[in-house]
């Protein structure tokens, strides 16, 4: 059974830094590429990032580039989203989500996990 | 980048319906586009992706039609257990872009 487990949310002032991390198991790991989608209280599914199984391909969103860090760790079995200089707007449920077809399709979830920047 | 236009933001329909929901590409995104039910207060689940392609488990009752531009999702008849919003997502390009949802009531 596939099984996505997020962690590292909680409250964080603006300006500051946090680590998500999301344990995967029940594949495996190193074959899919991996990603980070995240809904802001009472709004809409945005992805953020993503990372190819070898880390060779990374994308971010636009909202994100330069201060967002996507990294995997296949020995792990981890993938994690180190998120700096956060902004009140970061405000959102994360989602971890695998890749599914080679390409960037996703097809498990995560449960997510909250994150609230607030002074 | 691609933006991704959903049609309509919401619509309520009859148990039985036939529903659909369009999906628009601002470019063209060859078949890289995913279809997700979202139910209040849980994470998505994944209908389908390369635009018609059913992921394992998911009712044959959905189906997702198009290529280029232009793409639907459409559930053939509708349960109230369908009941949630849909979103559409290209993955043809990053970054990668979702439309902004269709919530689907039962009358």
């Amino acid at each position: 059974e596939v099984q996505l487990v997020e962690s590292g949310g909680g409250l964080v002032q603006p300006g500051r830094s946090l680590r998500l991390s999301c344990a995967a198991s029940g594949f495996t790991f190193d074959d899919y590429a991996m990603h980070w989608v995240r809904q802001a209280p009472g709004k809409g599914l945005e992805w953020v990032s993503g990372i190819s199984w070898n880390s060779g391909s990374i994308g971010y969103a636009d909202s994100v580039r330069g201060r967002f860090t996507i990294t995997r760790d296949n020995a792990k079995n981890s993938l994690y989203l180190q998120m700096n200089s956060l902004r009140i707007e970061d405000t959102a449920l994360y989602y971890c989500a695998k890749g599914w077809d080679g390409y960037n399709s996703v097809d498990y979830w995560g449960q997510g996990i909250l994150i609230t920047v607030s002074s | 980048d691609i933006q991704m236009t959903q049609s309509p933001s919401s619509l309520s329909a009859s148990v039985g319906d036939r529903v659909t929901i369009t999906c628009r590409a601002s470019q063209d995104i060859r078949n890289f586009l995913a279809w997700f039910q979202q139910k209040p207060g849980k994470a998505p689940k994944s209908l389908i992706y390369a635009a018609s392609s059913l992921h394992s488990g998911v009712p044959s009752k959905f189906s997702g039609s198009g290529s280029g531009t232009d793409f639907t999702l459409t559930i053939s008849s509708l349960q109230p257990e369908d009941s949630a919003t849909y979103y559409c997502q290209q993955y043809n390009s990053y970054p990668l872009t979702f439309g902004g949802g269709t919530r689907v009531e039962i009358k």
